[in-house]
């Protein structure tokens, strides 16, 4: 069965600095991996998809990279703003299914 | 303008009630999804359908019923069954390219429910 770990589960930050948030899985049988935010009370908001046979993505500030073999993902965002605040969760579709498999999220807070 | 909506925002029920919950996209996709959300857990899956007239349970699907009539709506139900049914509920779509590595899952704002 796989599972999707994120550490830490918070982290607090001041403004300006550039951070990396991870993300593990046990089964390198996947399909994708995708970073998403989640603001209090609000849906989650899809910020980058990495395929299978993809490294990394890149959007603005935020790269995420995946390694299959380790199972692992990390999300890095640059020159961070209280704007970024928020829980960014990550998941992964499983090889054979349409299926989403979640970690709990990191909660993020940047310190003007 | 495309996109996922959810109603209500915000559903209170007695206990012993069934209620409803609605999902409408506009994008066109084939799949869609319910997922619940507790604190301090991951989200949980309780249905999912890839296509009209077609659905498939999740992990988590007891106490709960969907259906898909229409591609652009799939209402979930929370049935008197579930016994634990105060939840936040998310709602999601994909295009369903079955076995592709480029499906990303698209989702709704969401329903706080809570049972009194």
């Amino acid at each position: 069965k796989q599972e999707v770990t994120q550490i830490p589960a918070a982290l607090s930050v001041p403004e300006g600095e550039n951070l990396v948030l991870n993300c593990s899985f046990t089964d390198s049988a996947i399909y994708n991996l995708q970073w998403f935010r989640q603001d209090p009370g609000k849906g989650l908001t899809s910020l980058l998809l990495i395929q299978s046979s993809q490294r990394e993505q890149t959007s603005g500030r935020l790269n995420a990279s995946l390694d299959k073999s380790s199972g692992r993902s990390t999300l890095y965002i640059a020159a961070s703003q209280p704007g970024d605040s928020a829980t960014y969760l990550c998941a992964v579709t499983q090889g054979g299914s349409e299926k989403l498999v979640f970690g709990k999220g990191t909660k993020l807070t940047v310190n003007p | 303008d495309g996109g996922i909506t959810q109603s209500p925002k915000y559903l209170f029920r007695k206990e012993g009630q069934n209620v409803t919950l609605s999902c409408e996209q506009n994008l066109n996709h084939d799949a869609m999804y319910w997922y619940r959300q507790d604190p301090g857990q991951g989200l949980r899956l309780i249905y999912y359908s890839q296509i009209v007239n077609d659905f498939q349970k999740g992990d988590i699907a007891e106490g709960y019923s969907v259906s898909r009539e229409k591609k652009e709506s799939f209402p979930l139900t929370v049935t008197s069954a579930q016994k634990n049914p105060t939840a936040f509920y998310l709602c999601a779509s994909s295009i369903n390219a079955l076995g592709s590595s480029y499906n990303e899952q698209f989702f709704g704002p969401g329903t706080r429910l809570t049972v009194l």
